[in-house]
């Protein structure tokens, strides 16, 4: 079983949508990040949180500790959103981050 | 903006040959990782350096050495080429060695052939 699992793996939205990302991990962490990864491009940091909501734009993100999940939430979902989303949490101790496998997500117009 | 660059978004190389991959941070950033990213198995860590001269094994260190002479830059070497290293590559700094944002380069996407 992977540290940090996050689901969907794949996911197509229809532009307007309310998108929800999840991810659930079983290590103690000490920040959870949110990664967006457009096709050929780099990636860029969204989030980095260690409790409650921060929200940037349409994009919201959560976490809960005692249950050991984080969402990503896209409001008023448009094609430019389509990226692949990753989940990523700091280890307790050091600077690793231990990633999970990503989410594809699709909007369409 | 903190930038960070990679020596090339594309390259190509003959199994056995000796490939230098290299990234170069601006910002003054103590830490400096390199990933390897894979469909299906996400990034994965090879190596990252704290300091100058300083290094630590990731998760996949084998067949793989680093080199950080200096601050900004931290080179990733694969000795002898093989096709199962052909891979999306990707560094990463950051800051405080404690819990902080990475910043990543645009990636080299490199085929061994």
């Amino acid at each position: 079983k992977n540290e940090v699992e996050q689901s969907p793996q794949n996911l197509t939205a229809q532009e307007g949508e309310f998108i929800t990302i999840n991810c659930s991990y079983s290590v103690g962490i000490s920040a959870l990040h949110w990664l967006q990864q457009h096709p050929g491009g780099g990636i860029v940091s969204l989030f980095m949180l260690s409790s409650g909501k921060k929200k940037h734009g349409r994009l919201i993100a959560t976490i809960n500790i005692q249950e050991k999940h984080s969402s990503l939430h896209i409001t008023a979902s448009h094609p430019r959103d389509s990226a692949v989303y990753i989940c990523a949490a700091s280890a307790e101790y050091g600077n690793k981050l231990v990633f999970g496998a990503g989410t594809i997500l699709r909007v369409k117009s | 903006d903190v930038k960070v660059t990679q020596s090339s978004r594309y390259l190509v190389k003959r199994t056995g040959e000796k490939v230098f991959l290299e990234c170069v941070q601006d910002m003054d950033h103590e830490n400096m990782f390199w990933y390897r990213q894979d469909p299906g198995l996400g990034l994965r860590l090879i190596y990252f350096s704290y300091d100058v001269k300083m290094k630590e094994k990731g998760d996949i260190p084998e067949g793989y050495s680093v080199s950080r002479e200096k601050k900004e830059r931290f080179s990733l070497i694969l000795e002898s080429a093989s096709t199962n290293q052909t891979s999306m590559y990707l560094c990463a700094s950051s800051f405080w060695t404690g819990v902080d944002e990475q910043f990543f380069g645009p990636g080299t996407r490199l085929t061994v052939l």
